[in-house]
């Protein structure tokens, strides 16, 4: 049981450059989400899918996109990446959004430098 | 301001003591509260959740507390390990489950 798998485990880009960090679920859970945790920060919602098929802004969306592939599968988008996007980016996922006493399963992160 | 700060920033105990964690929120209304362990270069793993009526929760060697009044909580970690060295995130939810996040306690175990 893998749980939450996010790819890739590290990357450098370019400013400028775009890429996509890849997330997939194996629990069968209806929500999704993208956070950033930044040195001296709590984690910040980037974007979330409450379910499949749909998409809301969190609390730091500007300069990303998401994708909801299917129930298993979303998708962060860099169109053009700056060096504020530099962090540690974390995909989680909870059964049933916003449902009271969830645990939240977290993938083991993504470590992205923006130079 | 954050709604969930959490103190000290950091923490340094040998191998075997006692610590206490601690996080006070302004998170208004409160729905659950959870702590959360980060191994270094992972992602965070649950420890306990709690919701407005529990006021304590053990975990093995973990045992949060919860003041809603006062709006605090607390991680109590007893006769720690070596394998405790982590940050320890604070998590408060409130009335909608919208989730908040403190900036976590990073606490080394020195043998």
């Amino acid at each position: 049981n893998a749980g939450v798998t996010q790819t890739p485990k590290f990357q450098v880009l370019k400013t400028g450059q775009s890429m996509t960090l890849q997330c997939a679920q194996d629990m069968n859970h209806n929500s999704m989400y993208w956070y950033r945790q930044d040195p001296g920060m709590g984690l910040r919602l980037i974007y979330y899918s409450a379910s499949e098929g749909t998409t809301d802004k969190g609390e730091v969306p500007n300069g990303y996109n998401v994708s909801r592939l299917n129930k298993r599968e979303f998708s962060l988008r860099l169109e053009s990446a700056a060096p504020s996007q530099t962090s540690v980016y974390f995909c989680a996922s909870v059964p049933l959004h916003r449902s009271s006493g969830n645990t939240i399963y977290f993938g083991e992160g993504s470590w992205l430098t923006v130079v | 301001k954050n709604q969930v700060e959490q103190s000290p920033q950091s923490l340094i105990i040998l191998e075997g003591k006692n610590c206490t964690l601690q996080c006070n929120y302004t998170v208004s209304p409160f729905s659950n509260l959870r702590w959360y362990k980060q191994d270094t270069g992972r992602g965070p793993v649950s420890l306990t959740i709690m919701t407005f009526s529990e006021n304590t929760k053990s975990n093995g060697r973990y045992t949060a507390t919860l003041d809603a009044d006062t709006k605090q909580s607390s991680l109590h970690i007893t006769a720690s390990q070596l394998s405790d060295s982590a940050s320890y995130i604070c998590v408060v939810s409130g009335g909608n489950n919208d989730m908040r996040f403190g900036a976590g306690t990073r606490l080394t175990v020195k043998p």
